[in-house]
């Protein structure tokens, strides 16, 4: 069974930062590439970023770019997501998604970041 | 404003055939697969659909179809436990992102 289970979220001041991590199970991590995904309150889904399985292809939505990063370890299968200069606007679900051939495969159950002070 | 338009809501009684649709452009859904999701009281979300794949474990009364920058997921003989919120998604390559629509409301009178 395909686990992704994600950590790190929790309350941080504006501007602070947090970083995310997802331990996947189940499957091979090496074997797919990975994005991060949000929601904040009472809002629809917002695709955040992607990394490919070897890291080499990484993309970010406008959003964020410039202040998160995405990053794997295959070795330990984990994908993570370092947040800086954190916003209001950044308070949502963050949820840790598999890639198949391009299209949301499996979710993990997400993790809440609120920015707040 | 999402870049994907779906219905606010839709609704339909038991057994019910319902159709919900998700219309993008040539630069997503008429070049690319969608993904469809399915989201129940605001818990983690869960793919019914990619492609046309049937994720394991997904019943076979969920399908989908795509017609040039239309996609459309349908849910034959509709079950009190499909009342969700629904989500397509796809690729972007003018944008370089992944999108989403807006999300249906699926309720089950």
């Amino acid at each position: 069974e395909v686990l992704l289970v994600e950590s790190g979220g929790g309350l941080v001041q504006p501007g602070g930062s947090l970083r995310l991590s997802c331990a996947a199970s189940g499957f091979t991590l090496s074997s797919y590439s990975m994005n991060w995904v949000r929601q904040a309150p009472g809002k629809g889904l917002e695709w955040v970023s992607y990394i490919s399985s070897s890291s080499g292809s990484i993309y970010y939505a406008d959003s964020v770019k410039g202040r998160f990063t995405i990053s794997r370890d295959n070795a330990k299968n984990s994908l993570y997501l370092r947040m800086n200069s954190l916003r209001a606007e950044d308070t949502a679900v963050y949820y840790c998604v598999r890639d198949h051939q391009m299209l949301f495969d499996s979710w993990g159950q997400g993790t809440l970041v609120t920015v707040s002070s | 404003q999402s870049a994907l338009t779906q219905e606010a809501s839709v609704s339909g009684t038991v057994g019910q055939k319902v159709t919900l649709s998700c219309i993008g452009n040539s630069n997503n859904i008429g070049s690319f697969p969608v993904a469809w999701c399915q989201q129940i009281s605001h818990g983690a979300p869960k793919t019914v659909m990619f492609g046309n794949s049937l994720p394991s474990g997904i019943p076979d009364r969920f399908s989908a179809s795509k017609s040039g920058t239309t996609a459309s997921l349908t849910v034959s003989g509709l079950q009190p436990e499909d009342e969700a919120d629904y989500y397509c998604s796809t690729w972007d390559h003018s944008l370089n992102a992944w999108v989403f629509g807006g999300g249906t409301k699926l309720t089950v009178l």
